[in-house]
């Protein structure tokens, strides 16, 4: 079955401490992953996907297929940096992506 | 390009009325996803189209949800008779049907209240 897991549904750093949001994925194929973001009052957008290997507003994620993980990290978190984060598997065709159920990062100051 | 459009952004309604909510495509995207968004369960897909046509609805929790594409620009989702379970935030997305790697785009959603 596919499926994405975000097993916290919140997490609550001060800033400047690392942030490290978990993602676990299962599916039987090569995995495409995304890591998707909604500010306070904003539209859900694409933040970053493993296949370009990038950095985004200082956020990395690796693919681990070892361990199916896709983790989201930032070395110093900031209080802007505060959003619900979507990880999300491409499922194949048609672009139809499973969301898992989303992690809420708070940056206190 | 304004982005994906939805209307209404707010909606409050009583139990057993019908709702319908509205989207709006980017211009030239082929692919549209109705989501809805709650506390409990995240972003859940409800049905995705393809150049019109919806390809998996098995997202649509009951036959009281319906979604229709009349044309290439524009979506509907039905809900009738609402219910107070389906407060929630419903997100219309689109996107290029180019490969695995293109961007989703996000409406700004509608809020729905059911009383």
């Amino acid at each position: 079955a596919q499926r994405v897991t975000q097993p916290e549904k919140l997490l609550s750093v001060f800033k400047g401490a690392p942030v490290e949001l978990k993602c676990n994925y299962s599916y039987s194929g090569s995995p495409e992953l995304f890591w998707y973001v909604q500010y306070s009052r904003q539209r859900l957008q694409l933040l970053l996907r493993h296949i370009s290997r990038e950095s985004i507003k200082g956020f990395t994620a690796d693919l681990n297929k070892g361990e199916t993980s896709f983790h989201l990290k930032k070395p110093f978190a900031q209080e802007e940096d505060s959003a619900m984060y979507y990880c999300a598997l491409f499922s194949g065709g048609y672009n139809k992506l499973i969301f898992g159920a989303g992690t809420r990062l708070a940056v206190h100051p | 390009d304004a982005g994906v459009i939805q209307s209404p952004r707010h909606e409050v309604t009583e139990m057993g009325q019908e709702v319908t909510l509205r989207c709006k495509l980017i211009s030239g995207h082929n692919s549209l996803f109705w989501y809805r968004q709650t506390m409990m369960r995240g972003l859940e897909l409800l049905i995705y189209f393809n150049n019109n046509v919806p390809i998996d609805d098995s997202g649509m929790p009951e036959d009281r949800f319906s979604a229709k594409m009349p044309n290439a620009s524009f979506s509907t989702l039905k809900i009738q008779p609402s219910e107070p379970r389906d407060s929630a935030v419903y997100f219309c997305a689109s996107s290029l049907d180019r490969g695995s790697q293109e961007t989703q785009y996000f409406g700004p959603g509608t809020r729905l209240l059911v009383l």
